[in-house]
């Protein structure tokens, strides 16, 4: 069975720059999670989607930041313009959507602004 | 909202020696799992305990969920270099969502 997977694994870009995130998540998986993981920190939900209607983005700051999931399957996580503090690595997870059931996670794209 | 306090911050062992990692919650634990993290990868998951009093084991690692579930433990026995990493523990907030508060992870290193 195929991962999570995510697109870049890495990216440097300079503030007020525009920058864009890509996750493929597990077949199946109905539901699907961003996270921010600043260094030292654990990771912080952002949005959570359960097909294509978000489920909570009360901790996405929405001057900045936008996400998608066209077609309950793919989605996206846009940041425009970066700031210095969005420097951090972003997560993918996915997951059943039930109870009890763990998320898994894809590998992050750890994001530097310059 | 539900916070979760892990100790310790970071711990140094000898290979071969025990160790325990500690989760701490601000709230009663609906279910509370247990995931590991490679520097700069992504979250790997170990285990999940949901009722007071649960233990499950993996391998050389154990964890647990106290009585009043406000509390999980995690044991290594006999430490090895790959268990180093940042072991995480996120909390299912109960608000029906399925979502985790994290804690902010222990950092885990063991020298040969």
């Amino acid at each position: 069975e195929a991962g999570v997977a995510q697109s870049p694994r890495y990216k440097i870009i300079e503030k007020r720059q525009s920058v864009a995130f890509w996750c493929n998540p597990i077949s199946g998986h109905a539901t699907l999670y961003w996270y921010q993981q600043i260094l030292g920190q654990g990771p912080k939900l952002l949005i959570q989607f359960q097909n294509n209607g978000v489920v909570d983005d009360s901790q996405l700051p929405k001057d900045r930041f936008s996400a998608e999931r066209l077609k309950g399957v793919d989605s996206t996580l846009k940041i425009q313009p970066a700031k210095l503090e969005d420097s951090a690595v972003y997560l993918c997870a996915s997951s059943v959507g039930s109870r009890y059931n763990e998320q898994f996670f894809g590998p992050g794209t750890r994001l530097t602004v310059l | 909202s539900q916070e979760l306090e892990q100790s310790p911050q970071s711990l140094i062992v000898q290979e071969g020696k025990n160790l325990t990692i500690n989760c701490t919650s601000s709230k009663t634990l609906y279910g509370l799992y247990w995931y590991k993290q490679k520097y700069g990868e992504g979250l790997i998951f170990l285990m999940m305990l949901q009722k007071g009093g649960e233990e499950k084991s993996h391998e050389k690692i154990t964890a647990k969920l106290d009585e009043k579930k406000q509390q999980s433990s995690l044991h290594i026995t006999a430490s090895q270099p790959s268990h180093a990493g940042i072991y995480l523990c996120g909390a299912d907030t109960g608000a029906g969502s399925y979502q985790l508060t994290f804690g902010k992870g222990t950092k885990l290193s063991v020298i040969p």
